[in-house]
């Protein structure tokens, strides 16, 4: 089934710890995002990528770190965990041609918490 | 800038008719979107409505959008239990770059 993986599901992480949170599609879509979500904020853009090789920030994009190596793949990592960044985690993909009526696809999430 | 904001809840007997609201401040945007979250899952894309359009009928689904006020509206009808969710307002701006999302309406179904 086309769609967007992550992983984990959930991890519960000790400040000041490294995290990669993974992110893979297999839609061939050029554009991916990551965003957090929090209670009452919605959903902030962390950073995105617009395609293979290039990353931008987002919203809120301290303490994060993005690679896009490949077209697939798009790997979100804390370098040293802190409390404030426990949230819901989502990865989200785009296609360029049909960008406006198709939207994003999302994954279905990780859950951390930094403690 | 852009912002879309949003109501945080709703509350609606099963059968009602459910409506959500939101409004935004970018005159640019070219697609207005509703997504629904279920519980412990990620968004889903519900329906979109294009700019040049007033109004978008999808069964239950009617998406009401004036843009003199930059208001969107998503209708339920003979809302069920299973339409119990987060129902998020989005717009697509910046030349087909860049959504931005609301903070999310959570819609409670009592039976």
């Amino acid at each position: 089934i086309a769609g967007i993986t992550q992983a984990p599901t959930s991890q519960i992480l000790a400040a000041g710890r490294r995290m990669t949170l993974r992110c893979t599609q297999d839609m061939r879509h050029n554009a991916m995002y990551w965003y957090r979500q929090d209670l009452g904020l919605g959903l902030r853009l962390i950073h995105y990528s617009n395609t293979a090789g290039t990353t931008g920030k987002g919203e809120v994009p301290d303490g994060y770190s993005v690679s896009r190596a490949n077209t697939d793949d798009f790997p979100l990592t804390l370098a040293s965990a802190v409390p404030s960044q426990t949230s819901v985690y989502f990865c989200a993909s785009s296609d360029d041609r049909d960008r406006g009526p198709r939207g994003y696809t999302f994954g279905s999430g990780t859950r951390l918490t930094v403690v | 800038g852009e912002d879309v904001e949003q109501s945080l809840f709703l509350s609606v007997r099963e059968g009602d008719s459910s409506v959500i609201n939101c409004t935004y401040t970018d005159s640019s945007s070219t697609y207005l979107y509703w997504y629904k979250q279920e519980p412990g899952a990620g968004l889903q894309l519900l329906t979109y409505i294009f700019s040049n359009m007033d109004m978008k009928q999808d069964q239950r689904l009617t998406v009401l959008l004036n843009k003199k006020d930059k208001h969107l509206s998503l209708r339920i009808a003979d809302t069920q239990t299973g339409d119990s969710a987060i129902y998020f307002c989005a717009e697509l701006t910046g030349g087909y770059q860049k959504v931005t999302f609301g903070t999310g309406t959570k819609l409670q179904v009592i039976p």
